[in-house]
C-alpha cells in the first residue's frame, strides 16, 4: 500500500500552460507539504496544510496555489509556468509537530516525487 | 541563504567499514534533526531523528550525534552495506513546527 501517492510521475509541458499534480496519503496525517528540489538538489519546502488550513507558505509566487479538499489530499496547481519550474516536486505528509519542548518532530513521509520538465 | 549545511556532496567506503556523512547548520534555534535517506526515483525515507536535549540517538548500524556548540551533527553507519548506497539528507527543525529544513544531501556509495 502506498503511503503518499503523487500523480503524474512525469510532467512535461509547454511555458505559458496550467498544470497539476496531484497528491494523497493514506496515512491518517493531518499535515502535508509540498516541496520543491531544484537544480541544485536542495529540497525546499513550498507550502504545509494542517486539516485543510495552510500554515506555511514560504515565499513561492502566486501562481502555485495549493488546494486541499480534505486532509488527505493537497494539490499543487501552477499557472502560466515557466522555464524556472522545472525540477521534481516532493509532496510529503506527517502527523501534527509536537508542541512539547522535550519532544520531537513527527518525521515526514515522503511522495516519490513530479519531475516537471517545462518545454 | 542556506542554514543547513552538507558540504561533502558523495562519499565512497568499503562494504563492512563506517561511514560518516556530516551536516552542519547555521540556526541556533533548530532543536530537531533528522536523516533521511533517498533512492533514485523515490521520495526521502526518514532514517532517524536526534533532539538537541541529547547527544547522541542509536537505530541500529546508524548513529547520529550532536554536537550543539560546534553546530554539527554527524550520521555514522557501521558496518556499511551496499544496500546503503543512497543520497542521504540532513534535516533541521525547530519542535512545534514543521517547516524542515534541508541539506544539498551527500551521495553514499558502498562498495562490495
Amino acid at each position: 500500500d502506498t503511503a503518499v501517492s503523487q500523480t503524474p510521475k512525469y510532467l512535461v509541458t509547454q511555458m505559458g500552460n496550467d498544470k497539476s499534480i496531484k497528491c494523497e496519503q493514506n496515512l491518517g496525517h493531518d499535515t502535508m507539504y509540498w516541496y520543491k528540489q531544484d537544480s541544485k538538489k536542495f529540497l525546499k519546502i513550498m507550502f504545509s496544510y494542517n486539516n485543510k488550513e495552510l500554515i506555511i507558505n514560504e515565499t513561492v509566487p502566486n501562481r502555485f496555489s495549493p488546494k486541499s479538499p480534505d486532509k488527505a489530499h493537497l494539490n499543487l496547481h501552477i499557472n502560466s509556468l515557466e522555464l524556472g519550474d522545472s525540477a521534481v516536486y516532493f509532496c510529503a505528509s506527517s502527523q501534527a509537530p509536537w508542541t512539547g519542548a522535550l519532544g520531537g518532530n513527527q518525521p515526514q513521509h515522503f511522495g516519490d516525487g513530479t519531475r516537471l520538465s517545462i518545454l | 541563504d542556506q542554514q543547513v549545511k552538507q558540504n561533502s556532496p558523495s562519499l565512497s567506503v568499503q562494504e563492512g567499514r563506517i561511514s560518516i556523512l556530516n551536516c552542519d547548520y547555521t540556526n541556533s534555534m533548530f532543536d530537531y534533526f533528522l536523516w533521511y535517506k533517498k533512492y533514485p526515483a523515490e521520495g526521502p525515507t526518514f532514517l532517524i531523528s536526534i533532539s538537541s536535549i541529547k547527544d547522541k540517538n542509536e537505530d541500529g548500524r546508524f548513529t547520529v550525534f550532536l554536537n550543539k556548540s560546534a553546530k554539527h551533527l554527524s550520521l555514522h553507519i557501521v558496518p556499511s552495506q551496499p544496500g546503503d548506497s543512497a543520497v542521504y539528507f540532513c534535516a533541521a527543525s525547530v519542535v512545534g513546527r514543521n517547516d524542515m529544513r534541508f541539506g544539498a544531501g551527500t551521495r553514499l556509495t558502498v562498495k562490495p
